[in-house]
């Protein structure tokens, strides 16, 4: 089984902490990606990487990075975290090339609470 | 923009009944049609998926229509159980991203 494998279920940071959200990849996946999910706007894109050490912007990049310095794993950077970037939050990765031809593998979720 | 809108936000359904979630898309490079299901505490999983150039596939109780050139596809969930009650997300493709609908929360009534 493919897993992803996201490394805390629950966290609750201070506002203006640095928070690191790391994601991990067991099957040699070239894509991976990082969502957040809200009630009522489902998945919203925020980084996404096609190989090592590349990286592009989703459609709400602002306020975070990420960094992919190996294949298997891929991080999520909150700068200085916010109330605002208050949610759930989702890695994925996928197989092939520029066409997917599947779908994505999700890992289980980190709900971050900034307070 | 929402680039792929789903209905309804959320559903009841009896036992045995059928669930029937609504997605649609305006992008006509959309080439991969796939659905997830996610638990309360999980994440999305791959249900069942289409490609445009078939109009319906099933997969056990669940089936996808697609109706390429309305630009609409659905899912939908025969004999309908309480364990199906789960966010439902449709999604499309597109290079090397999907798009997400924004999800239906279903409830499955004993």
């Amino acid at each position: 089984d493919v897993k992803v494998t996201q490394s805390s279920r629950y966290l609750v940071k201070r506002t203006g902490e640095k928070v690191f959200l790391e994601c991990v990849q067991d099957m040699d996946h070239e894509n991976m990606f990082w969502y957040r999910q809200d009630p009522g706007l489902g998945l919203r894109l925020i980084y996404f990487s096609y190989d090592v050490k590349m990286k592009e912007k989703g459609d709400i990049p602002e306020g975070y990075s990420v960094s992919r310095e190996k294949k298997e794993r891929f991080s999520l950077i909150l700068e200085s975290a916010s109330t605002n970037q208050t949610s759930m939050y989702l890695c994925a990765s996928s197989s092939s090339g520029p066409k997917l031809g599947g779908g994505y593998t999700f890992g289980s979720g980190t709900r971050l609470t900034v307070v | 923009q929402q680039q792929v809108k789903q209905s309804p936000q959320s559903l009841i359904v009896q036992k045995g009944g059928i669930s029937i979630i609504n997605c649609a898309y305006e992008n006509t490079a959309f080439d991969y049609f796939p659905w997830y299901q996610q638990f309360p505490g999980k994440g999305p999983a791959l249900l069942i998926a289409i490609r445009p150039d078939v109009s319906e596939k099933k997969e056990g109780r669940f089936t996808i229509s697609f109706n390429k050139s309305a630009k609409q596809f659905s899912l939908h969930i025969m004999d309908s159980q309480p364990g199906d009650s789960a966010t439902y997300f449709c999604a499309a493709n597109s290079g090397n991203q999907f798009y997400f609908g924004t999800g239906t929360s279903l409830t499955v009534i004993p």
